[in-house]
């Protein structure tokens, strides 16, 4: 199974900031990453797929980056609403797997 | 509106069945691939297989042959069935709309979730 690693578990932030979450692949996986944001109690939301592309509907702030076994998602101006926690999934081979996810704190 | 609802017994006894459908609406479930993921109070995030839209599965090694998925496209529903449940399998269970897109290679992404069903294991 391919492991993915998030950097950091947490992060306390404020409105404005700009924030960068790194995701690491135990193998290369090209662009086979997603990202998610999940609030307590609800479902996870895609934001990002195929590392870069943003999907339809999420705010422009969210961008992803990467390739190989490195990954980003940076949030350019932290919203209130971005309290939530990130996941990062390859897609690259089955079983798909996610990270732990990284806690961002507002 | 793409729309996702899981249902099932919200408590299974440990060696039983686990059974989970996912009704969809706002769509037809014959053009997609489906799968379900879970998720374990308080932790991360865990797949468990797919339903590919040609009518192949792929599962999860870690749930030891236990997983079966099927689709029924006269109800537009996507059924789970685990088998030999033990308190392991107390999870959140939700299910997603699978599709492929992106550059420069094609990734598989979940774009449309459940709202989740909450699946305790005990006697």
């Amino acid at each position: 199974d391919i492991q993915m690693t998030q950097s950091p578990s947490s992060l306390s932030a404020s409105v404005g900031d700009r924030v960068t979450i790194t995701c690491r692949a135990s193998q290369s996986i090209s662009n086979y990453l997603n990202w998610y944001q999940q609030k307590p109690g609800k479902a996870p939301k895609l934001l990002i797929y195929a590392a870069s592309s943003l999907q339809s509907g999420v705010p422009s702030r969210f961008s992803g980056s990467g390739s190989g076994t490195d990954f980003t998602l940076t949030i350019s101006s932290l919203q209130p609403e971005d309290f939530a926690t990130y996941y990062c999934q390859q897609t690259y081979s089955t079983p798909f797997t996610f990270g732990p996810g990284t806690k961002v704190d507002i | 509106q793409v729309l996702l609802q899981e249902s099932g017994p919200g408590l299974v006894k440990p060696s039983e069945t686990l059974s989970l459908t996912c009704t969809v609406s706002g769509g037809s479930i014959s053009s997609y691939s489906w799968s379900w993921i879970r998720q374990s109070p308080g932790k991360g995030l865990e797949w468990i297989g797919i339903f590919y839209y040609s009518g192949s599965t792929n599962y999860n090694p870690s749930l030891n042959s236990r997983v079966t998925m099927s689709v029924d496209t006269s109800k537009n529903q996507f059924s789970l069935k685990l088998t030999s449940v033990t308190a392991s399998d107390t999870a959140v269970y939700y299910c997603a709309r699978v599709r492929r897109g992106g550059k420069p290679y094609l990734a598989y992404y979940f774009d449309y979730w459940g709202q989740g069903t909450l699946v305790s294991v005990s006697s």
